[in-house]
């Protein structure tokens, strides 16, 4: 059983470039979700899906930013315009509907350095 | 209002003692779970143990294991016979009410075990 993966481990952008995160959540979980998780702090919530379907965005979802799940496995996660603010660990997570207790799994991140 | 709170932003201690890390949560809602995740220097976030609103007894996963304390709002961690790999941060998150799916997210307390 692997765990949740997430490419690239590190990413250095200028400022104003366009990103694009993926994510493969372990394989029978059907919820996916990403969060972000700036230096010191504890991680944010950003959006969560139930197989395809985007049910929930923070409004911290900017319209720069944007997540698609399209066949219900991987999702992506694109920052469109990068600001030096992005700068963050960017976390996805997958968990089990019906499980008791849907526990949230995590990848190892995506690390985001905009200059 | 903070949803949680972890009043410890970091910890020594010494290998081999015991270690209870503080958690408090502010929810309104009945049903609720409660997660301890461990974030390493790697930083991946690993789930370490979960609590259940209705639960009746105290969760325990190995070494660690969950003093909860509903009427107090009080959700604390212990590690028992600390470990030099236990250094890290401990991040305490809530899922509150029916059809939440986020996690509500502490700034986390960083221990350090000394040898």
């Amino acid at each position: 059983d692997t765990g949740v993966s997430q490419n690239p481990r590190h990413k250095i952008t200028k400022r104003g470039q366009n990103v694009t995160f993926r994510c493969d959540p372990i394989s029978e979980h059907n919820r996916l979700y990403w969060y972000r998780q700036t230096l010191g702090q504890g991680p944010e919530f950003l959006t969560y899906f139930q197989n395809e379907a985007q049910l929930e965005k923070s409004r911290l979802l900017s319209d720069r930013f944007s997540a698609e799940r399209p066949k219900g496995s991987f999702s992506t996660l694109e920052i469109q315009r990068t600001e030096q603010g992005d700068s963050a660990m960017y976390l996805c997570a997958s968990s089990l509907s019906g499980s008791v207790t849907d526990t949230q799994y995590f990848g190892p991140g995506t690390r985001l350095t905009v200059l | 209002a903070q949803k949680i709170t972890q009043t410890q932003p970091g910890m020594f201690v010494q290998e081999k003692e015991a270690v209870t890390l503080d958690c408090t949560y502010d929810t309104s809602d009945q049903s609720y779970g409660l997660f301890w995740y461990k974030q390493p220097s790697s930083g991946e976030m690993i789930f370490l143990i979960y609590q259940g609103s209705y639960d009746e007894q105290n969760a325990t996963e190995g070494r660690y294991s969950l003093n909860f304390q509903k009427a107090r709002k009080s959700a604390n961690l212990v590690i028992s016979a600390s470990q030099l790999g236990d250094s890290a941060m401990y991040f305490c998150a809530m899922r509150e009410g029916l059809g939440n799916y986020q996690l509500i997210w502490g700034a986390g307390t960083k221990l350090i075990i000394k040898p």
